[in-house]
C-alpha cells in the first residue's frame, strides 16, 4: 500500500505571507494523481489542487501552487498571500487508493 | 464542483441499534463511492470502496458484517452500522467519484455524518 506522510502537524503564518506545507509519498506506480484537500472547521472536504504525475509542470490554482518532485516523491503546497479563510486542516492524498496524510493544521494569524 | 449530500448530518442512537447513513451524488453519476471514518483531530481513514452494482471492498481491519455498504445505483450508496457500540462513535464521510468531461479521479465529498452511540 502507498503511504503518504505529512511531517508538519501544525503551522502558522501571518496574513498576507507565504507558507509551504510538505508532503511525501511512497509508490511504485508511474502514473497517478496527487491532491491537496482543505478541511475547514465545518469539516467539509474541499479540493484545493490536483497534480497529475505524468505532467512535469507544477499545478497552480490562484494563490495555491505545488512543487512536485516526482523522483523525490515530494508534493508540497505553497499558499501565497495567506488569508484568514485559509485557516484549516490540509490533507495530502494519493489517488489510486485514496490514502490521506495525517494532515497539517494551518492557522493564519491577523 | 459536483455535489454530494449525506443524510443524516448528525445521529444519536442507543447501543445495540443499527444506523443507516445515506450518501447521494446530486448532479453526477458516481461510479465509485468511498466511505471514510474520521476521529477527532485525525485524518480520514478509508473504510471501504464500492462500485455500483458490486460488493464493496473493505480495508483491512474493517468488519464488513458490522459496516454494511450498499451501492445500488449510480447516485446512492448507504452505510449501515449494525449493532452500534460507543466505540463506533465517529464522523463518517462519503465521497463519490465519476467522470465529468475529461476530469476524472476527482472525488467529491459529502458534508459528513456525526454518529454518537450512547
Amino acid at each position: 500500500a502507498q503511504t503518504v506522510t505529512q511531517s508538519q502537524p501544525e503551522m502558522s503564518v501571518q496574513e498576507a505571507e507565504t507558507v509551504t506545507l510538505s508532503c511525501t509519498y511512497d509508490t511504485s506506480e508511474s502514473n497517478y494523481y496527487l491532491f491537496w484537500y482543505k478541511q475547514p472547521p465545518s469539516r467539509q472536504m474541499i479540493l484545493v489542487i490536483r497534480q497529475e504525475a505524468y505532467k512535469q509542470q507544477n499545478a497552480t490554482e490562484n494563490r495555491f501552487s505545488v512543487n512536485f518532485q516526482k523522483a523525490a516523491k515530494s508534493f508540497s503546497l505553497k499558499i501565497s498571500d495567506s488569508q484568514l479563510g485559509d485557516t484549516a486542516m490540509y490533507f495530502c492524498a494519493f489517488d489510486n487508493d485514496m490514502r490521506f496524510g495525517a494532515g497539517t493544521r494551518l492557522t493564519v494569524k491577523p | 464542483g459536483a455535489v454530494v449530500s449525506q443524510h443524516p448530518s448528525w445521529v444519536i442512537c442507543k447501543s445495540g441499534t443499527s444506523v443507516k447513513i445515506e450518501c447521494r451524488s446530486l448532479d453526477f453519476q458516481a461510479t465509485t463511492m468511498f466511505w471514510y471514518r474520521q476521529f477527532p483531530k485525525q485524518s480520514l481513514m478509508l473504510m471501504a470502496t464500492s462500485n455500483e452494482g458490486s460488493k464493496a471492498t473493505y480495508e483491512q481491519g474493517v468488519e464488513k458484517d458490522k459496516f454494511l455498504i450498499n451501492h445500488a445505483s449510480l447516485t446512492l450508496s448507504t452505510l449501515t452500522v449494525t449493532s452500534a457500540h460507543p466505540e463506533d462513535s465517529s464522523f463518517y464521510i462519503c465521497s463519490g467519484q465519476g467522470y465529468r468531461g475529461n476530469i476524472h479521479n476527482e472525488q467529491f465529498f459529502g458534508p459528513g455524518t456525526r454518529l454518537t452511540v450512547l
